[in-house]
């Protein structure tokens, strides 16, 4: 495909438990960024990759997320001991690496902490 | 703080009326624009961008937005409204000092027929 790709679409999930979700960017763009969207919100700074490292952290929410990108392609992010705080939409987007470029997203994972 | 500002909530337009979106930005510098369309249970769709040059730029489905430096703003506008533009539109803005892209709030257009 030629898209950004995100796995899972939903997810259900027990406070407490573990998630890692998916990002598979278009192919051949460095750049790869994470965002939470809650309802009626603006998608929210989460986390920025240049390649393999991640470049930017500054909006990760605190130290139950962690995100990698280990060969500077698909990214996951996880999230530990999951809160009801955290059910949002989490969405994903890559850019081919110059600033002036328009970033493309992905369909967005909907989690959910019951 | 950086930040963008969508002051309305939700727009209403007629069919066929001209359309405004609203979208003030707080950042150092010059910073590139842009404009996003979401529509339910869709991932979030480029529009159209401002990098420099002229402050009208023309973008995807009709909708253009005009850069206004002294205003610190960047409005989205569309001469005449379709009923199918009606989706939440977003404003965003990357500062020249970081590859953040910062969202608003978000605009819920609706067109009525």
């Amino acid at each position: 495909g030629a898209g950004v790709s995100q796995t899972p679409s939903n997810k259900v999930t027990e406070k407490g438990k573990y998630v890692e979700l998916r990002c598979d960017p278009i192919s051949g763009h460095t750049a790869l960024y994470w965002y939470r969207q809650s309802l009626g919100q603006g998608p929210e700074f989460l986390i920025y990759f240049q390649g393999t490292g991640a470049a930017d952290d500054s909006g990760l929410p605190n130290d139950r997320f962690f995100a990698v990108r280990p060969e500077g392609s698909v990214s996951t992010l996880k999230i530990q001991r999951t809160e009801r705080g955290d059910s949002a939409v989490y969405l994903c987007a890559s850019i081919p690496g110059q600033a002036n470029t328009e970033a493309f997203f992905g369909q967005g994972t909907r989690l959910t902490v019951v | 703080a950086q930040s963008v500002a969508q002051p309305e909530d939700q727009v209403n337009v007629a069919e066929g009326n001209p359309l405004t979106v609203k979208c003030t930005y707080s950042v150092s510098g010059n910073p590139y624009l842009f404009w996003y369309v979401q529509y339910p249970n869709r991932g979030l769709q480029f529009l159209l961008k401002y990098i420099t040059g002229d402050n009208l730029v023309k973008g995807s489905y009709g909708f253009e937005a005009e850069f206004n430096k002294s205003q610190t703003s960047f409005h989205l506008k569309k001469p005449s409204a379709l009923v199918s533009d009606s989706a939440l539109y977003f404003c965003a803005v990357r500062p020249l000092n970081t590859d953040k892209l910062i969202f608003g709030t978000g605009t819920r257009l609706q067109v009525f027929p």
